[in-house]
Order: structure tokens, then sequence, then C-alpha cells
């Protein structure tokens, strides 16, 4: 079993509609939970951090973290072209990132 | 704020070369820098972790004396490919972070490694 599993996508969404990203987590001492974005060819760019439960809103982003589900996810309002990339999901344990495959999201003109 | 740099961007060299990367954290005092590697269409794994002053904890599977890493302060560290052969190409990216293990990490442009 993946310590943390996403869905591969591809993601396709139309441009101003809510996207919605989940990542699942196997180790429950898991501390801390972070998405980054990472379009091809560049480094992952971090979008929202969250460690408690329920919902975490900044701008377009909104990152909801369910413990006891061991789940959580990531929802982008408005969706824009320039949204279309990799969504990593990682997940905090003892000091170190564990890192989801990513969700590849196309957001459609 | 939060700023990591990492250079050089991409490095083609020869088999049997030493390839050593930088990097560095421009904007803050990182107590913790990490090194991954990525392959293409898979995720970061993480390679090891380097805290200032200390000798680099490398994660299982990584060879120590191949991938050398150096924390010389607390705004600096760098990873050296030893004898660098076709499999060692990826991208490296480094990563760094300020305080606690929970706070986030801020990663580096990353470096595309290509030995031919």
């Amino acid at each position: 079993q993946k310590e943390v599993e996403q869905n591969s996508g591809p993601l396709s969404v139309p441009e101003g509609a809510i996207a919605s990203l989940n990542c699942t987590y196997s180790d429950r001492g898991s501390q801390s939970f972070f998405w980054y974005r990472q379009y091809s060819g560049k480094s992952p760019e971090l979008i929202m951090f969250i460690y408690s439960n329920g919902d975490k809103e900044d701008g377009r982003f909104t990152a909801q973290l369910n413990k006891a589900s061991q789940y959580v996810s990531l929802l982008i309002r408005d969706s824009q072209p320039s949204d279309s990339a990799t969504y990593l999901c990682a997940v905090g344990v003892n000091e170190k990132l564990t890192f989801g495959t990513g969700t590849r999201l196309t957001i459609i003109p | 704020g939060a700023v990591v740099s990492q250079h050089p961007s991409r490095v083609i060299c020869k088999s049997g070369t030493s390839v050593k990367i930088e990097c560095r954290s421009l904007d803050f005092q990182a107590t913790t820098m990490f090194w991954y590697r990525q392959f293409p269409k898979q995720s970061l794994m993480l390679m090891a972790t380097s805290n200032e002053g200390s000798k680099a904890t490398y994660e299982q599977g990584v060879e120590k004396d191949k991938f050398l890493i150096n924390h010389a302060s607390l705004t600096l560290s760098t990873l050296t490919v030893t004898s660098a052969h076709p499999e060692d190409s990826s991208f490296y990216i480094c990563s760094a972070r300020q305080g606690s293990g929970n706070q986030p990490q801020h990663f580096g442009d990353g470096t595309r490694l290509s030995i031919l």
C-alpha cells in the first residue's frame, strides 16, 4: 500500500468551475499536510498547508483535512487556465515529507 | 519571502564527471535542507536530510559515498554527485525549511542533470 495516494488523472475541469483534488494517506501519525503545484519541468511550489481537522481557505484555494478518514483535499474555485499543472499532496511524518505521485489537472478554456 | 536558490539549473556532462549542485536559502535561515530526486512522470523521492554542521541522513538505498552532502551554514547546502553515470541522470531538487518539522519546505528551481 502506497503511503500517500492520489488519483493520477488527468482531471479536466472547465474554466471557472471548481476543481477538487483528493489525497489519502496511510500513517495515522502524520502531523502536517501540504499541497504543492508543479508545472512541467519545474520544481514544486507551495500552495497550501494544513495541520488541523477542518477547512483552511486562502484566496481561491481551500484545503480540507479529515484525520479520522486519513483524507486531505484541495478545492480550487474559479479555475483558471494557469491552474493547469500537476498537484502534489505531501504528508509530514517524523520531520520528513512523503509525496504522492500527483494529479495532473487541466483547465479547459 | 522563503526564497530558495539552486544552481546550476542544467548540467550536461560526460560519464565519470563529478557534479556539484548548490542550494541557498536567500531570505531565511534554514535549519534543515533536503535533497530530492525526481524521474520523469514520478513523484519526488527524498534522498537525504541535511542539518547545518552535522552529517546528512541518507534514505535507504541512497549511496552516501556517491551523493556527498555538505551543509556548511544555515543558508547553504551542496550536493556533489561523484563519478556520475547515465543512470544518475535525473531532476535534482533541494528544499529548505525554517524551524520545526511541521513547517513547510520551500523548493529551489531544481537541477536537470544529464550524463552522456
